[in-house]
């Protein structure tokens, strides 16, 4: 039973198009977030929220755009896609702002 | 911008040996975690230290949070292959309600 799960696992697309990345918890977390690794490995926090409230938007463009339906649920959606969005997509949930994360395995988004 | 820089970044030694792993910031941190990222999966969180000057021990893993909060380390002794992986501090200072991820360290265990 997997605890953070995110979808698809792949994603390539061209340039310009909008796609989503879905990710659901089944941990009963009331905190959600969005990472973005880069080709160096360096991990970035983009959103999070807490009980559907969002609670940090790190400068990030305003074409993604994070939705939480309900507390088990976070997706990100993308808008105009570019080259530098290529990165793996990792979706966290911890109980709370501060507690452990646990992450998803990852979206590898590669935008040709 | 608050930075978190792990050194080395690239570290290959073989099977039995010590190694350390250095997290340093200019920042002081609330709390300090350590986790442990294997290819193709998320990063997976190994320990979590909140006072200066606290050691915790997970096997043959020690963590060690400096006094002034502002740095850890991370020793793992006898050294096996499954501890290859990339290794991530992040630290969360106070109010801010999101951690930081170091520059992470790149480790590989030879057989």
């Amino acid at each position: 039973d997997t605890a953070v799960s995110q979808t698809p696992k792949y994603l390539v697309t061209q340039m310009g198009n909008d796609k989503s990345i879905k990710c659901e918890q089944n941990l009963g977390h009331d905190t959600m977030y969005w990472y973005k690794q880069d080709s160096k490995k360096f991990l970035k926090i983009m959103f999070s929220y807490n009980n559907k409230e969002l609670i940090i938007n790190e400068t990030v463009p305003n074409r993604f755009s994070p939705k939480s339906p309900d507390k088990a649920h976070l997706n990100l959606h993308i808008n105009s896609l570019e080259l530098g969005d290529s990165a793996v997509y990792f979706c966290a949930s911890s109980q709370d702002l501060v507690t452990e994360a646990f992450f998803g395995q990852g979206t590898r988004l590669t935008v040709v | 911008t608050q930075l978190l820089e792990q050194s080395p970044q690239f570290l290959s030694i073989q099977e039995g040996e010590n190694l350390t792993v250095y997290c340093n910031s200019s920042s002081v941190f609330s709390s300090l975690q350590w986790y442990r990222q294997e290819p193709g999966e998320g990063p997976v969180l190994l320990v979590t230290v909140v006072t200066g000057g606290e050691v915790k021990k997970l096997k043959r893993l020690t963590f060690q949070f400096g006094d002034a909060r502002k740095d850890s380390s991370l020793h793992i002794t006898a050294a096996q292959p499954g501890d290859t992986g990339l290794y991530l501090c992040a630290g969360e200072t106070s109010g801010t309600y999101k951690y930081i991820f170091g520059t992470g360290t790149r480790l590989k265990v030879l057989a």
